[in-house]
């Protein structure tokens, strides 16, 4: 089946730290993988996707790489910013043989001035 | 290009009433995905629409759960009676029949049932 597993949060890191949020998933075929971003009251927000292995995503400064030998779309950032406090959600879609989301649990990150 | 409309964005309701929402899509997007996001959880689909067809429905508790889209634009979803573990955000997506993931939320219905 199709599920993608996140580490457990919160996350809470200073300004100008380095970021990583792990991101694992099991799928049938070749899925798709996306990053989405919640801010506090507001929806969900494509930040970064890739269709295929080896891709790399990219956005605001975010970056993760689509790696099918370990199953993995980590997301990172080089040096966070108060701004970037939200919720932050890994899913796939099993695209082209469906299109519906598979997410994790999410991860909330709290970046301290 | 307008996104998609979702109302209302918040209702209180008591266990056992009913309540619907409604969702307008982005103009062109064949489907349309209605997902429940419970607190500390991500979203779950409940039931996905391609024009005015239903391509699946597996999740929808259908004992109490209804959706519809009508003429293949506006879709409402219903729940009656409602219980406590209802208690959740509704998100309704749009998107192009043949895109990776390119969706577009909604802002959510947040539902509260005391």
């Amino acid at each position: 089946g199709n599920s993608v597993t996140q580490m457990e949060g919160p996350v809470t890191l200073s300004e100008e730290a380095f970021l990583t949020i792990n991101c694992t998933y099991t799928a049938t075929g070749y899925p798709s993988l996306f990053w989405y971003v919640q801010y506090p009251g507001e929806g969900l927000q494509l930040l970064l996707k890739a269709t295929k292995a080896d891709d790399k995503g990219s956005n605001k400064g975010f970056e993760a790489t689509y790696r099918k030998e370990t199953t993995s779309f980590h997301l990172e950032k080089g040096s966070v910013q108060v701004s970037d406090s939200a919720v932050y959600f890994c899913a796939l879609t099993p695209f082209p043989t469906g299109n519906q989301f598979y997410f994790g649990t999410g991860t909330s990150l709290t970046v301290i001035p | 290009e307008a996104g998609v409309a979702q109302s209302p964005r918040y209702k209180i309701i008591e266990k056992r009433q009913s309540v619907a929402f409604w969702c307008n899509p982005i103009s062109g997007h064949a489907t349309l995905y209605w997902y429940q996001q419970i607190l500390g959880q991500g979203p779950k689909l409940l039931i996905q629409f391609q024009n005015n067809g239903v391509v699946d429905d597996s999740q929808l508790p259908k004992d109490r759960f209804s959706a519809e889209r009508l003429k293949g634009v506006d879709s409402t979803l219903k729940i009656q009676p409602a219980k406590l573990e209802d208690s959740a955000v509704y998100l309704c997506a749009s998107s192009l029949i043949k895109a990776p993931g390119g969706y577009t939320f909604g802002s959510g219905t947040r539902l509260t049932v005391v």
